[in-house]
């Protein structure tokens, strides 16, 4: 069993939809959680940093962290052609030197 | 956060080439990271560094290697490059608890 479990997708919706991507994960010791945006042909930048367990908000984007069931997730508000992305779930323990990433969820915005 | 770069963007060559993946940053962070990325795949780690002198093999079995003579500059080496090889190369720098980026190198052996 992965240590991360992300849906592949692809998600496809229309402009202006909210989006809900998750991740869940089995290894408890996981205390920071992050989400990267990924561009075709491009690296992955860092979209949303939590540590620990709660919400965290930064414009449209909302990440939630539920410790208690191992689920992550990133909200998505008056979603944007330009969203379209594949975006991954990463997260990482404390003191840990690796940070364990999800395959990632493509996402489609149509305008 | 960082930057970080990596040349070259885009590599097509023969099997059998030695080829050198460039990765420098310019934010002084001793850790850095090499990841291997096909699509729709999770980002596999191939080798990483705590710093100077100091590298690793990741999780995946990889067949090149990798040299820190400086804090800023982590090069990854193929001495023989196989159709296998064929993928995308990403490098890391991180600060903290976080990983930043360069744009990758995708390269493609024939």
């Amino acid at each position: 069993q992965k240590e991360v479990e992300q849906d592949p997708g692809p998600l496809s919706v229309p402009e202006g939809a909210i989006v809900s991507l998750n991740c869940t994960y089995s290894n408890s010791a996981f205390q920071y959680f992050m989400w990267y945006r990924q561009y075709s042909r491009k690296g992955p930048e860092l979209l949303m940093y939590t540590y620990s367990s709660g919400n965290k908000e930064d414009g449209r984007f909302t990440a939630q962290v539920d410790k208690s069931s191992k689920y992550i997730s990133l909200f998505i508000r008056d979603s944007q052609p330009s969203d379209s992305a594949t975006y991954l779930c990463a997260m990482k323990d404390t003191g840990g030197f690796k940070t364990i990433f999800g395959a990632g969820t493509r996402l489609f915005v149509k305008a | 956060e960082a930057d970080i770069y990596q040349t070259p963007r885009y590599l097509v060559i023969g099997t059998g080439k030695k080829i050198t993946l460039e990765c420098s940053q310019t934010m002084g962070h001793d850790k850095m990271y090499w990841y291997q990325q096909d699509p729709g795949m999770e980002l596999h780690l191939i080798h990483y560094s705590y710093g100077v002198n100091s590298t690793e093999k990741g999780d995946l079995s990889s067949e090149s290697t990798v040299s820190r003579i400086r804090t800023e500059h982590f090069p990854l080496t193929l001495e023989s490059a196989r159709p296998s090889h064929t993928s995308q190369y990403l490098c890391a720098s991180r600060d903290r608890d976080i990983q930043y980026f360069g744009a990758g190198t995708r390269l493609s052996v024939l």
